[in-house]
């Protein structure tokens, strides 16, 4: 199984550009996390999806961002525009059903300049 | 202006010592709780689990402690390695009570271990 692939895994990127994560969760895993972390706030849930539907995207900071999961194997977090306060290690997760362990890609790490 | 990170809690260890990792969850009604390891560069990784209805599991060479009354759980590592060293995190997931925070799999704010060779 190759886990929880996420790409790209570094993107740097102008103030104002739009910028999109990708995910694709591990196979017959029915839920789907997006977590994003920096030094100043830790591991912040931002939004998670159940059978593809999102579940709670209350965590999500601003309108600038958004979260779709089109398909089970399938997950991207879109910013737009971005902003320099963006920049973090933005991870993504899986899980077999809702309330059990997740398991998390490698992360992308954002850098808006 | 300065910026204001988190400041983790860290422990350090010498290899072979035992090594106790704290963590006060939020939610009295989270009825399931993980542990995870996150070094250097890399998402985090499951270690152990447990849930409500124990108070203690064991897995190899670390054990996890649930003490509900107080919301604590602890993470035991015994003779700990260079290997070891990482930062650890709690996680905790409220229960299928029909609100809409089920699932939520929320993480505390982490320790930092480091373990002397």
């Amino acid at each position: 199984d190759a886990g929880v692939i996420q790409s790209p895994r570094h993107e740097v990127t102008e103030m104002g550009q739009e910028v999109t994560l990708r995910c694709k969760p591990i196979s017959g895993h029915n839920s789907l996390f997006w977590y994003r972390q920096t030094m100043m706030r830790g591991l912040e849930l931002l939004i998670y999806f159940n059978n593809n539907v999102p579940i709670d995207d209350s965590g999500m900071p601003e309108d600038r961002f958004s979260a779709k999961m089109p398909n089970a194997s399938f997950s991207t977090l879109k910013i737009q525009p971005s902003e320099p306060r963006d920049s973090a290690v933005y991870f993504c997760a899986s899980s077999l059903v809702l309330g059990s362990e997740a398991f998390f890609g490698q992360g992308t790490r954002l850098t808006v300049v | 202006g300065e910026s204001v990170g988190l400041h983790l809690p860290t422990l350090s260890v010498q290899e072979g010592d035992n090594s106790i990792i704290n963590c006060a969850y939020s939610n009295s009604a989270s009825d399931y709780f993980i542990w995870y390891k996150q070094e250097s560069g890399k998402g985090p990784q499951f270690i152990i689990d447990i849930r409500s209805n124990m108070d203690k599991r064991q897995g190899q060479r670390v054990t996890v402690l649930l003490n509900k009354t107080v919301k604590h759980l602890s993470l035991q590592i015994a003779a700990t390695q260079p290997g070891d060293s990482a930062v650890y995190f709690c996680a905790e997931i409220p229960p299928p009570a029909g609100g809409t925070s089920y699932g939520k799999l929320t993480f505390g704010q982490g320790t930092i271990l480091t373990v002397h060779p």
